[in-house]
């Protein structure tokens, strides 16, 4: 009964260094999604995918890429790393629009 | 203007206390309602939905005002294992993607 796997849980990255957070669900679920947490900002969605095969841009896109790989995986790729996105990045899924999500333990990132 | 704004505390109260938390919303046509409840460095988790008529799960009460754009979360004697942070959550129009506020932060003391 796994959920939502994310990996890494903890990645530090150089300035202009590229990355790509995993993440994989298990129950599923149709829509899939990646927020990112920061101090007084709350959570704010930087990509979505409804169903496999589609992606669409959240609140705050610039900067990153995601790939649906399949129903299971929705990755999302850091070309070139900057200090602003420092922060803590959570991947979700739910059967259904709006309801039922289950988000994955997260991802603690620094950009130095 | 935030879409969803709530008061970051944090409340401080005792063991048995009732508290009561509070949050708006900017969008009129927001559709459902939540409180996920997020604990120090962990994931966000389902707490409730939040419905028109009230709901009751426990010692936990919510409630919605879809005309003053305002739901609350209220809870009944308070234990210790109650401090987290509470995010008042609502769906958008169109692909209903959750939009969370910035927390209310409960410590809740012996």
């Amino acid at each position: 009964n796994a959920g939502v796997t994310q990996t890494p849980k903890f990645q530090v990255l150089k300035t202009g260094q590229s990355m790509t957070l995993q993440c994989a669900q298990d129950m599923n679920h149709n829509s899939m999604y990646w927020y990112r947490q920061d101090p007084g900002m709350g959570l704010r969605l930087i990509y979505y995918s409804a169903s496999e095969g589609t992606t669409d841009k959240g609140e705050v896109p610039n900067g990153y890429n995601v790939s649906r790989l399949n129903k299971r995986e929705f990755s999302l790729r850091l070309e070139s790393a900057a200090p602003s996105q420092t922060s803590v990045y959570f991947c979700a899924s739910s059967e259904e629009q709006g309801f039922g999500y289950t988000f994955g333990s997260g991802t603690r990132l620094t950009v130095v | 203007r935030k879409e969803v704004e709530q008061d970051p505390g944090p409340f401080n109260v005792p063991e048995g206390a009732t508290v009561a938390f509070n949050c708006t919303y900017s969008n009129s046509a927001s559709q459902s309602f939540f409180w996920y409840r997020q604990d120090c460095r962990k994931e966000p988790k389902l707490l409730m939905s939040v419905y028109s008529s009230g709901n009751e799960d426990g010692r936990f009460t919510a409630q919605l005002n879809r005309a003053s754009q305002y739901i609350s979360l209220l809870i009944r004697d308070s234990k210790l294992s109650d401090s987290a942070t509470y995010l008042c959550v609502v769906t958008n129009t169109g692909f209903q993607k959750l939009v969370f506020g910035t927390g209310t932060r409960l410590l809740v003391s012996p």
